[in-house]
């Protein structure tokens, strides 16, 4: 079975200060992959970083960066400086190596605040 | 711009009507999603289909019928739904499914559906 937590439903930060939103989950697969995806108030889904499960070198791109963490089974996302714009709702999503069915944590909602 | 388009973006409904949600993707992949978002519950997968075919149905109720007639567009037909099935419909595409093929979804804009 496989299982997508966000424990965190809600944050509100104000602007310029750092927030990292977890992802913990659960898979028993050996090879997976995990995304996190962007909603912002216009409904679309937009894709930020796919992770290989065997590749647990951490990825910085911009403000943005992930810690994933095999041994936690943990993939967390960090906005550093963070602002107005990068208010949405954030997915954590887990899919395994062959596996259609790509499983999504209930959401985090970020509000950043000027 | 994701390249998966979806009309109508709204779309109300009563009991009795059929309508269908229309998706279509300009990104040259093979497989297609169709996912339910409804209020404070995680994507539901509801169809997947790879090379045209259903390859997934997750226990969706018959009032919900997928048809893909080629790689690039994806429908989903309605028929006497109930009130607890208003939810955002979003359509997703990514590129064939297979051994090690590391297939994000690109997502549409959703169908924000009401039924009265």
């Amino acid at each position: 079975a496989q299982k997508v937590t966000q424990a965190q439903t809600e944050i509100s930060v104000v602007e310029k200060e750092d927030v990292t939103l977890d992802c913990v989950y659960e898979t028993r697969d050996t090879t997976y992959y995990l995304f996190w995806y962007k909603q912002p108030p216009s409904g679309e889904l937009v894709f930020l970083i796919r992770r290989n499960s065997f590749d647990e070198q951490n990825e910085i791109s911009g403000r943005y960066s992930w810690n994933f963490q095999k041994s936690t089974s943990s993939f967390n996302f960090t906005i550093t400086a963070s602002q107005v714009v990068d208010s949405a709702v954030y997915f954590c999503a887990l899919r395994g190596y062959n596996n259609n069915d790509m499983r999504f944590g209930a959401g985090t909602r970020l509000t950043v605040k000027p | 711009e994701t390249g998966v388009t979806q009309t109508p973006r709204h779309l109300v409904m009563g009991m009795t009507n059929k309508k269908s949600l229309k998706c279509e993707q300009h990104l040259g992949h093979n497989a297609m999603y169709w996912y339910k978002q409804s209020a404070k519950k995680p994507l539901e997968l509801m169809f997947v289909y790879s090379l045209e075919e259903r390859v997934e149905n997750n226990s969706v109720p018959s009032r919900f019928s997928p048809e893909c007639p080629n790689s690039s567009h994806l429908f989903l037909h309605l028929h006497t739904l109930q009130p607890e099935d208003s939810a955002l419909y979003l359509c997703a595409s990514s590129h064939p499914l297979g051994q090690g093929t590391q297939n994000e979804q690109f997502f549409g804009p959703g169908t924000r559906l009401t039924v009265l």
